[in-house]
């Protein structure tokens, strides 16, 4: 079974439109995350979640808040898409307290505003 | 600021011995990682180096200096398959993960 999902796989939407990106991870990890990563190949934080606490990074645009039902969840959702917005987006999970904190990343999400 | 860099591109041939430099200025240090990247699929774990020294694992090994802030991969008897980008990560002093763009390898036969 895929330790760490995303969907939908491919998403092509307007410019102005609300959408979400759901992440779900069946490896009882406690910190979830959020990364973009553009053109350029950048891995960029977004947001870092567990039971405690949110960081957000502080470039992202409020436009974009993470909602999270349960601890195996972490949904992306983004309001009033813009151009720029175009991307592929990482979901990733972690386990706290470990040596090496590996993150398992989702097979990513193919975010394109037309 | 927090700056990752490491070489765009590089190519070497099959059956071969590269070396991926990664070098790195952060605030605070709390391990280095390296991802292996396929060309439209996710970032996936290759090695951990929180230590100076090497470490080995397989054909790949990775090695840390912490005095020079400096890392490299090592990918030994090279396969086709390896063809990848190779991504650096620090974790810093609040545990958040600092990434390089990445190398591209390309393997030619």
């Amino acid at each position: 079974d895929t330790a760490v999902s995303q969907t939908p796989k491919y998403l092509v939407t307007q410019m102005g439109n609300d959408k979400s990106i759901k992440c779900e991870q069946n490896l009882g990890h406690d910190t979830m995350y959020w990364y973009k990563q553009d053109s350029k190949k950048f891995l960029k934080i977004m947001f870092s979640y567990n039971n405690k606490e949110l960081i957000i990074n502080e470039t992202v645009p409020n436009r974009f808040s993470p909602k999270s039902p349960d601890k195996a969840h972490l949904n992306l959702h983004i309001n009033s898409l813009e151009l720029g917005d175009s991307a592929v987006y990482f979901c990733a999970s972690s386990q706290e307290g470990r040596s090496t904190d590996t993150q398992y990343f989702g097979p990513g999400t193919r975010l394109t505003v037309l | 600021g927090q700056n990752i860099d490491q070489p765009t591109e590089m190519t070497a041939t099959e059956g071969a011995i590269v070396q991926i430099n990664c070098t790195y200025q952060t605030s605070g240090f709390n391990g280095l990682f390296w991802y292996q990247q396929h060309a439209g699929e996710a970032p996936t774990f290759l090695s951990y180096n929180v230590l100076d020294g090497l470490e080995e694992k397989g054909r790949f090994s990775s090695f840390l200096s912490r005095s020079k802030g400096y890392s490299y991969l090592l990918l030994k008897e090279l396969q086709m398959k390896d063809s990848a980008s190779y991504l650096c990560a620090v974790r810093d002093s609040n545990y958040q993960l600092i990434w390089g763009a990445g190398t591209k390898l390309i393997i030619k036969p």
